[in-house]
């Protein structure tokens, strides 16, 4: 079945720089690739997704880019703030509409 | 349009009880998930389903039951209450290879 990878598991910026989050997959027929932010008491909620036919997609300070070779993908946040401190997980799809979710990874934004 | 709702939001429960998590959704979703998250961890899928009348079991069913007689409806049951089923549950819902959509979880605690 499909492995997803997801590195690292903590990481802490300052306010300003950028974060990179990367997923690894194992199933040559994964054609979409969300990931999803999930604030402390809360849902994850989707915050950028991308289909195999891309290799990058931005939306505002975000952006997801896609190497279906080497089977990653990446999620990048450049001019971090406090408010992106949350808990961010990739996730791949699997047969009969199942996904798998990365384990996870805390971003921790200091001032 | 409400989304995914879950009740109850909270909830202590004695060893030994019974009770069970309701999930709706009014998004005409055809697949439905169960997920459990443990402090610091990801996401569990315990079960899902693809359709009305369709459940599955995914990598963490045992002490727990399911069934979707709607669309829009899928409850998880759980027998026999014990202290490793404290966790917080997640619904999640969406259609295949799209934004899942997430209710707002369930605080389990069995003591």
């Amino acid at each position: 079945g499909e492995n997803v990878e997801q590195h690292p598991s903590t990481l802490s910026v300052q306010e300003g720089d950028s974060a990179v989050i990367k997923c690894t997959y194992s199933d040559s027929a994964s054609n979409y690739f969300p990931w999803y932010k999930q604030e402390l008491g809360k849902g994850p909620q989707l915050i950028i997704d991308i289909r195999s036919n891309v290799g990058e997609k931005k939306d505002q300070r975000i952006a997801v880019t896609l190497n279906k070779t080497a089977k990653h993908f990446s999620l990048h946040i450049t001019e971090t703030q406090p408010e992106d401190s949350a808990v961010y997980f990739c996730a791949a799809p699997l047969s009969w509409g199942k996904f798998q979710f990365g384990a996870g990874t805390q971003v921790v934004v200091t001032p | 349009n409400a989304g995914v709702t879950q009740t109850p939001k909270f909830r202590i429960l004695k060893i030994g009880q019974s009770m069970t998590l309701q999930c709706t959704q009014d998004m005409n979703h055809n697949y439905m998930y169960w997920y459990r998250q443990d402090p610091g961890m990801g996401l569990k899928l315990i079960y899902y389903s693809v359709g009305a009348g369709i459940t599955d079991k995914g990598e963490v069913p045992n002490g727990y039951n399911v069934s979707r007689s709607t669309t829009e409806d899928f409850p998880l049951r759980l027998e026999l209450a014990a202290p490793s089923q404290t966790s917080v549950y997640f619904c999640a819902s969406t259609r295949v290879n799209t934004e899942a959509f997430f209710g707002q979880g369930t605080r389990l605690t069995v003591v």
